[in-house]
């Protein structure tokens, strides 16, 4: 069975631009997780989107967006990206249910020059 | 606040030597708590959830434990190839978001 999917699997942008980063769940997960981690940090919670409708969002500014499709994938959208924003962005996914655990992808390396 | 430390940050051991891992938490009704292992570059890897004071799971030379205000994470007679960082994570009651440590860097020498 396919894992979790993401793709690019690195991404090169300047300050201000937008990037966009894709997510594929695992067939039958419903939940898409995004999260941030930074050289040297540790994993930070962006967002949350179960059923096509974002359910939670971590201490991120407005321009960390994103969606859900019908087909359960995910989009994350980083606006007017700072140099700050260069990190590696993963997605997890998870059964319905609070409590399930959560498989992640190999990740989307961002950087922003 | 929900918050999670792991301890130690990194950890040198020879091929074979035992050891433990520690992750300490605090949260407001804990919903599960989850290891992973972690390779440079590449997203964790899933490796056991434990959801009540007293269980233990194993799998290969890991075993985790779980007690009301820390998990333990045992590696039995380690290998080069454990050689990673083992991230510990909780969710509670209150949010629906996993809380992470920052994790313990694993080097196994031969």
């Amino acid at each position: 069975e396919a894992g979790v999917t993401q793709s690019p699997t690195h991404l090169i942008k300047t300050r201000g631009q937008q990037a966009t980063l894709r997510c594929s769940p695992i067939s039958g997960h419903t939940s898409v997780y995004w999260y941030q981690q930074a050289l040297g940090l540790g994993l930070q919670f962006l967002l949350w989107y179960d059923e096509g409708e974002e359910r939670n969002r971590g201490n991120f500014p407005p321009r960390f967006s994103g969606r859900q499709f019908p087909n359960y994938s995910s989009e994350l959208n980083v606006n007017a990206l700072e140099l700050e924003d260069s990190a590696l962005y993963l997605c997890a996914s998870s059964l319905a249910g609070q409590g399930e655990t959560q498989y992640f992808g190999p990740g989307t390396r961002l950087l922003v020059l | 606040e929900d918050q999670v430390t792991q301890s130690p940050e990194a950890l040198r051991l020879q091929e074979g030597e035992s050891s433990s891992l520690n992750c300490s938490y605090t949260v407001s009704g804990l919903r599960g708590l989850f290891w992973y292992r972690q390779d440079p570059g590449k997203g964790p890897e899933f490796l056991f959830t434990l959801y009540s004071a007293g269980e233990e799971k194993e799998k290969e030379r890991l075993k985790a434990t779980l007690t009301k205000k820390e998990s333990f994470l045992h590696i039995t007679a380690p290998k080069p190839e454990d050689s990673a960082t083992y991230l510990c994570a909780v969710r509670s009651y209150n949010t629906d978001k996993l809380i992470f440590g920052t994790g313990t860097r694993l080097q196994v020498f031969p």
